[in-house]
């Protein structure tokens, strides 16, 4: 049973550009968060999804960044017009959420860099 | 209401000692709380987690101790290795699935 997938691994973005981060989450896991690491610091909610649903994305900024779990395909956070603070790690977790399974399984990351 | 305050920052331990970081949180409807262990360039990789229905969880030679009444909640490595230094997240949430608030981790170093 795989893991949680993400790809990138690595992207490089000038100022401005967009980046569009993918996460595929395990098999039989239909919730699906996103996380921001920022340098030497902890993990911060960004945004949590069901398939083709947003449930929580008080986590967001209200601009330039969106996410998405079609009801096919990987979920994806895209972050339009990036800027030299969006640099971070942006992990992925998944989780079935059933009865009383809620454990959140973290993909590797996609680390982002503006230059 | 949200924070998770996490202690200490850093800590360096001998191998076969035991290394010990604390958490506190002040949301009472916070149920859920997980450990994450994270190495340089990885993912955090869920340890251990309790829920406030028993004091203490034991999986090998980690150890979760909680206190509901003082909202505070600890985890013990026993026997600490080298390949345990790591950095080290407590988090909590609701059970309801909701999102994970994390604390500000620890960097756990233990030397040979």
């Amino acid at each position: 049973n795989a893991g949680v997938m993400q790809n990138p691994r690595h992207l490089v973005r000038r100022r401005g550009q967009e980046a569009r981060l993918r996460c595929s989450p395990m098999k039989g896991h239909s919730h699906v968060y996103w996380y921001r690491q920022l340098p030497e610091e902890g993990l911060k909610f960004m945004v949590y999804l069901q398939k083709e649903n947003i449930i929580d994305e008080s986590g967001m900024p209200k601009e330039r960044f969106s996410a998405e779990f079609p009801k096919e395909g990987p979920s994806i956070l895209r972050i339009q017009q990036v800027v030299r603070g969006d640099s971070a790690a942006y992990f992925c977790a998944s989780s079935p959420n059933l009865g009383s399974n809620y454990e959140q399984y973290f993909g590797p990351g996609t680390r982002l860099t503006v230059t | 209401q949200q924070q998770v305050k996490q202690s200490p920052q850093s800590l360096i331990v001998q191998k076969g000692g035991i290394s010990i970081i604390n958490c506190a949180y002040e949301n009472t409807a916070f149920d859920y709380f997980p450990w994450y262990q994270q190495f340089p360039g990885k993912g955090p990789a869920l340890l251990i987690a309790i829920r406030p229905d028993v004091s203490e969880k034991k999986e090998g030679r980690f150890t979760i101790s909680f206190n509901k009444s003082a909202k505070q909640f600890s985890l013990h490595i026993m026997d600490s290795q080298p390949g345990d230094s790591a950095t080290y997240f407590c988090a909590a949430s609701k059970t309801s699935g909701s999102r994970l608030t994390f604390g500000e981790g620890t960097q756990l170093t233990v030397n040979p």
